[in-house]
């Protein structure tokens, strides 16, 4: 069966460091992958997606990768701010009109 | 504009009582649906998910059930609740465009 897996750990950084989070998979094609933010309480919020196609996409101070033969998507947050402290899902998606399968999700915290 | 409503915000129920969570999505036409349930810590678990007026899959067997009267409401139901039904329950829409949007979800609690 298809097989998410995100950072094990919370992840802990300093503020204007940048926070890279993975999200590895298994026994799965996606055609997209997407990252979400999810606020304690709140609903997730989308952030990026990625096709199947594209290395990498970029948005303001945030970057995502895709490596189809790793199966592996990088998020990397850059200038990291403590209001970027949130739990970070990742996401696949084999076609336009698919469900989504979401990742466990990884704590940042940024610490000032 | 584009808004999804969930409601009731929170919920607390006795094991054994009937369920019923309603989403309803303003400003697009035919959505894609979703349920979704997280609980404590965990991850989101996809509970069911709707293309179509009527068209209802289901991912997890267990004793909820979905359905789509209309084209933007999505309902979630509960004959009988089990305290393994707490949790958060979410609802989301796509447009097709692969992105999904969320609801503000609902705190479920039985006792």
């Amino acid at each position: 069966s298809q097989k998410i897996e995100q950072n094990s750990e919370a992840l802990n950084i300093q503020e204007g460091k940048t926070a890279t989070l993975t999200c590895n998979y298994t026994n799965y094609s996606p055609a997209y992958l997407q990252w979400y933010r999810q606020d304690p309480g709140r609903g997730p919020v989308f952030l990026l997606l990625i096709r199947e196609n594209e290395k990498e996409k970029r948005k303001e101070r945030l970057k995502v990768t895709f490596d189809t033969t790793l199966k592996q998507s990088l998020f990397h947050i850059t200038a990291s701010q403590p209001a970027d402290s949130a739990t970070y899902l990742c996401a696949l998606m084999k076609t336009s009109y698919d469900k989504v399968i979401f990742g466990p999700g990884t704590s940042l915290s940024v610490i000032p | 504009s584009q808004t999804i409503h969930q409601w009731p915000a929170t919920l607390v129920q006795p094991v054994g009582s009937p369920l019923s969570l309603e989403c309803t999505v303003e400003g697009t036409s035919n959505p894609n649906l979703y349920w979704y349930r997280q609980a404590a810590g965990r991850g989101l678990q996809l509970l069911f998910y709707s293309v179509g007026i009527g068209q209802i899959s289901s991912e997890v067997p267990q004793n909820l059930s979905a359905s789509r009267p209309q084209d933007r409401q999505f309902i979630l139901s509960s004959k009988k609740l089990l305290l393994s039904d707490s949790g958060f329950y979410l609802c989301a829409w796509s447009p097709g465009t692969n992105a999904q949007y969320f609801g503000p979800g609902t705190r479920l609690t039985v006792l």
